[in-house]
């Protein structure tokens, strides 16, 4: 067991450009968890796979975000025409639907837009 | 929505002294999970400890305990003989137990562990 892992772990892009992230998660697992944190801040929640459906979305998800799990393995998160305020720390997460279904997380992306 | 408070940004203490962070949150659910992370400088997420909504007994995971205080919706952390390895920020978060599954964190609260 690999834990969880994300590449690339730094990114730095500028403004308009398209941007894609990769999670490995554990394997096994078959729900995935893609969070946004901004400096300071507790992550917040953008979506969630169940093997290789995406289950929900939220809000924060705008248009210019997609994400897939084309295989129930791995997933991207893929940003169009980035903007400055997506800079952030982009983190994943993956859980197994036995007892607590705890999540365990990545070391994550962090994305600057400049 | 659910929603959590960490009503204290940030805190100290002394090394093998004992510190209690607190949260609160709103949740309309009767069952449910509750989860404390730690995130260290610059180091990712990692479980600290977790309780179920339905077990009155507090969870307990070596140094690290929780006061659930289900009625009152709080679920505070105790960090007993403190090392400098807990300096990190701490999360709460609850998390249905149902088919949404996210965590909703609260904003943090930032443990410096002094020598």
């Amino acid at each position: 067991d690999t834990g969880v892992s994300q590449d690339p772990r730094h990114k730095i892009t500028k403004r308009g450009q398209n941007v894609t992230f990769r999670c490995d998660p554990i394997s096994e697992h078959n729900r995935l968890y893609w969070y946004r944190q901004t400096l300071g801040q507790g992550p917040e929640f953008l979506t969630y796979f169940q093997n290789e459906a995406q289950l929900e979305k939220s809000r924060l998800l705008s248009d210019r975000f997609s994400a897939e799990r084309p295989k129930g393995s791995f997933s991207t998160l893929e940003i169009q025409r980035t903007e400055q305020g997506d800079s952030a720390m982009y983190l994943c997460a993956s859980s197994l639907t036995v007892g607590t279904d705890t999540q365990y997380f990545g070391p994550g992306t962090r994305l600057t837009v400049l | 929505a659910q929603t959590v408070t960490q009503s204290q940004p940030e805190m100290s203490v002394q090394e093998a002294e004992t510190v209690t962070l607190s949260c609160t949150y709103d949740t309309s659910e009767s069952n449910y999970y509750l989860f404390w992370y730690k995130q260290p400088p610059s180091r990712q997420m990692i479980l600290v400890i977790r309780q179920e909504a339905y077990k009155q007994q507090n969870a307990t995971e070596n140094r690290f305990s929780v006061n659930f205080q289900k009625a009152a919706k709080s679920f505070s952390l105790k960090i007993s003989d403190s090392q400098l390895g807990d300096t990190a920020m701490y999360f709460c978060a609850p998390r249905s137990s149902g088919g949404y599954n996210k965590l909703i964190f609260g904003a943090g609260t930032r443990l410096a562990v002094h020598p």
